[in-house]
This record gives structure tokens, sequence and C-alpha cells, in this order.
């Protein structure tokens, strides 16, 4: 039973690139979540989304910053004309319910951004 | 805003100490926690979690923690710690069973073999 799938581990743009991000949530699951990890910082909320929806992207950038679940595929979390400020880790975390009930995320193991 | 708050960053015990870590939140609701930890190199795991009922929870590896609703707090515990445990342990919650995980900034424990 594979768990959350992140690629690629580690990412290296230069300023001004693009850099795209995946996850494939557990198998069942069709609830996805982005997390960014500054340096020395928790987890911060960043969207959720279900199959071909965005429920909420009320922690994402306003600029530069997109995410989808297309129907088929991973999820995939999309920034354009990186900066050095968008170094991070970026942690993806599914479950198979989403709000109005608790439900446990379980997280992948990241993707580290290192924007030169 | 709600937050959550781990007061220790860094942690240094030797093996067989006990441990406890702090975990407070800020808010006056229904709350679910969760603790996770993160071993080098590897991803986040759900170490325990609570939603309802025995406020004292036991988690894989040892570890237990405590809701106390009047201190808002979620400390973790483990009476007898291993070298294995290095590891940087990070304490969640969602709020009125919001998916929404608030993170504290997490600490990192190094065990001494």
């Amino acid at each position: 039973n594979a768990g959350v799938m992140q690629n690629p581990r580690h990412l290296v743009r230069r300023r001004g690139q693009e850099a795209r991000l995946r996850c494939s949530p557990m198998k069942g699951h069709s609830h996805v979540y982005w997390y960014r990890q500054l340096p020395e910082e928790g987890l911060k909320f960043m969207v959720y989304l279900q199959k071909e929806n965005i429920i909420d992207e009320s922690g994402m950038p306003k600029e530069r910053f997109s995410a989808e679940f297309p129907k088929e595929g991973p999820s995939i979390l999309r920034i354009q004309q990186v900066v050095r400020g968008d170094s991070a880790a970026y942690f993806c975390a599914s479950s198979p319910q989403g709000s109005g009930a608790p439900a446990t995320q379980y997280f992948g193991p990241g993707t580290r951004l290192l924007v030169l | 805003a709600q937050s959550v708050s781990q007061h220790n960053h860094h942690v240094i015990l030797s093996e067989a100490a006990s441990l406890e870590l702090g975990c407070n939140y800020s808010y006056g609701g229904t709350v679910n926690l969760f603790w996770y930890v993160q071993y080098p190199g590897q991803h986040l795991q759900l170490l325990l979690k609570y939603f309802s009922g025995d406020p004292l929870v036991k988690g894989i590896k040892g570890f237990e923690a405590e809701f106390i609703k009047s201190k808002f707090s979620f400390n973790l515990r483990k009476p007898s710690v291993q070298w294995s445990d290095t590891a940087e342990y990070f304490c969640a919650v969602n709020i009125d069973s919001n998916y929404q995980l608030i993170w504290g900034a997490g600490t990192k424990l190094i065990i001494k073999p």
C-alpha cells in the first residue's frame, strides 16, 4: 500500500524559472492538501483540493502560485517566475475525508525547492 | 488568529531519559490534536492523535500525549527515550473539524547514545 508520493524530492531552479511539484495521494484518497515549510518554521497551509476542484486556496500567494488536481494523474503545485523567497520544503498530504469530519492527513516526503 | 506553540526548539537528552515536549494552542472551541514526527531524511509520520474520548492518548513507539483542555495543552511524553527517537517533532491542531492543520514550529530532539 503505497503512501503519498511526491516528486521530485529536490528541485533547483534559477530565479524566473517555473517549478512544478507533483503529488500522488494514497490509494483511495480523494483529498489533497499542500503545505509549505520555510526554514525554522512550522508548516503553513496553502491549498486544499478534491478531484477537479479547488476547495480552499486561502493560504496560496495571490500571484505566481497555482494548484490543480485533475481527474486523472497527480496533483500539481506550480510556481511561476520563482524568487529566492520561494525556497522551502513543500509537503503534500492526502486524506479519505475532507471538511466536516476529523480527517487524518498522511504526508508525502516533501519536495525541497532551492531557488538560486 | 489561532496558533500553536512549541516552546522548546531544541532538546538534547541522554538515552533512557524521560521526555516531555510541550504544545499549547490558542482556541477555545473544539479541537483535534496531532503529533507528527519526521526522522532524518524521512517524511512526516503520524505519532498519535486526539479527536475525543480519553484525554490520554497512546501512540506508536511508546509515545503518549495528554490533552488538558483547561490548559490548552497537548504535551508529548515518553518515559525512556532511545537514540532512534532523534527526530523533529511537530504538534498540529485543526479546529472545529476543519481540514486545515495549524502547526507548531517543531522541536528538534537529539538523543545522545
